[in-house]
């Protein structure tokens, strides 16, 4: 069983604020990186699936980068607005398996 | 949205009691899988689907079975409910001609008292 990680568990941030979130995973027989945004009370959605060492992937304010040699990931939110407060979880997979190991998320809260 | 509901999307019920869920698509996907969160762990994966009758195991199976008899259905059971069961259940769906993307259910919340 692959052990995902996600730091900081919390992170408190004033609207305006850029911030960023690490995710790690093992490296070896690595195959895909999911981001998900899961709001209080909905379900999660998906933001990004990465597979190849080097990729960046943008999604209007919201970006992500890969190495899949060192086994991270990082999110990052240019400009925090109120409603990007969510938890963010990122999941692994690890060769073709068709299944998905999350990590326990890091819950953003952005303040007006 | 991707078309998944689940039902019912609240229950109480008994220990001992059996118990199944239901997840129910309209996309045609050919992957579903069986969550269930509970805090500081994260969405942990029970079982899945990769076609009609094909299922395997995820990483906390033990004390709940799955049934895939049809494309749109796949159908959680805890045969004998525990408190320890008590969580919330959320279906995904994914097909691998999208990267692999989940697209998730509204999820049920099982209070086993």
């Amino acid at each position: 069983i692959l052990n995902v990680e996600q730091s900081p568990q919390s992170l408190h941030v004033q609207e305006g604020d850029s911030t960023n979130f690490t995710c790690s995973f093992p490296s070896s027989n690595f195959y895909a990186l999911h981001w998900y945004r899961w709001e209080t009370a909905k379900s999660p959605e998906a933001l990004f699936v990465m597979t190849l060492n080097g990729d960046e992937k943008k999604k209007g304010r919201i970006s992500a980068t890969l190495n899949t040699k060192e086994g991270y990931s990082y999110l990052y939110i240019k400009g925090s607005q109120p409603e990007d407060s969510a938890t963010y979880l990122c999941a692994s997979e690890e060769g073709d398996t068709d299944k998905l190991i999350f990590g326990t998320g890091t819950r953003l809260q952005v303040f007006p | 949205d991707a078309g998944i509901t689940q039902s019912p999307r609240h229950k109480v019920t008994e220990t001992g009691t059996p118990v199944t869920l239901r997840c129910h698509q309209t996309e045609n996907h050919r992957y579903m899988y069986w969550y269930r969160q509970d805090p500081g762990h994260g969405l942990r994966l029970i079982h899945y689907s990769y076609g009609v009758k094909d299922t395997d195991k995820g990483e906390v199976s033990d004390g709940y079975s799955v049934s895939r008899s049809k494309t749109e259905d796949f159908l959680l059971t805890l045969e004998s409910a525990t408190s320890s069961q008590t969580s919330v259940y959320f279906c995904a769906i994914s097909e691998r001609g999208e990267a692999k993307t989940q697209y998730f259910g509204p999820g049920t919340r099982l209070l086993v008292l």
